[in-house]
């Protein structure tokens, strides 16, 4: 019955590999976003996507790329995984644009 | 610029004493703040949004303020509870221009201890 659900919950890597995390929710809404939360703890919004388009695409170094098969689906591949991209990444949807986001339980992705 | 500040970056206090939370931003054009919890490990939970019109807001045990001319809300949490334990964060939302876009800015949150 989980809400957003990522896959994998842990991500143990070596630098300069390729990695995805995956991202599902079934409460019917439109709007799928990724967030990076570093070790500071703050939010930061990576990506979002209405309906399969990207709505949002804040300055992130293009190794990363979103894709959505569907508006139920959002994952995220990294290429050539960098030290820096340690991190917690969020999943999150909304019903709309503008209303409130229900978050996945984050990846915690470490790069060694 | 816009940004969102809160404080105090932690506290610690014990079970069933209250305490308040302060977000002062400075984002314009306002269109909404929420105030988020997110518990060790896992993703952060909506408690309550703010528009413009509102003063204050109540979910419970948690009471949301907003003074929207001098920027400021405050978190009010009666009665803590061990399960308050979390970090909590302010998120103000700004109309990023003339369509339906918003661009959301976080705090960096307030981490709360409850002790028993």
């Amino acid at each position: 019955d989980t809400a957003v659900s990522q896959t994998p919950k842990y991500l143990v890597t070596q630098m300069g590999n390729d990695k995805s995390i995956k991202c599902e929710q079934n409460l019917g809404h439109d709007t799928m976003y990724w967030y990076k939360q570093d070790s500071k703890k703050f939010l930061k919004i990576m990506f979002s996507y209405n309906n399969k388009e990207l709505i949002i695409n804040e300055t992130v170094p293009n190794r990363f790329s979103p894709k959505s098969p569907d508006k139920a689906h959002l994952n995220l591949h990294i290429n050539s995984l960098e030290l820096g991209d340690s991190a917690v990444y969020f999943c999150a949807s909304s019903l709309g644009r503008n209303t409130e986001a229900f978050f996945g339980q984050g990846t915690r992705l470490t790069v060694v | 610029k816009n940004q969102v500040e809160q404080s105090p970056q932690s506290l610690i206090i014990l079970e069933g004493k209250n305490c308040t939370l302060q977000c002062n931003y400075t984002v314009s054009p306002f269109s909404n703040l929420r105030w988020y919890k997110q518990d060790t490990g896992r993703g952060p939970v909506s408690l309550t949004i703010m528009t413009f019109s509102e003063n204050t807001k109540s979910n419970g045990r948690y009471t949301a303020t907003l003074d929207a001319d001098t920027k400021q809300s405050s978190l009010h949490i009666t009665a803590s509870q061990l399960s308050d334990s979390a970090s909590y964060i302010c998120v103000v939302s700004a109309r990023a221009n003339a369509g339906n876009n918003r661009k959301l800015i976080w705090g960096l949150g307030t981490s709360l201890a409850v002790n028993p």
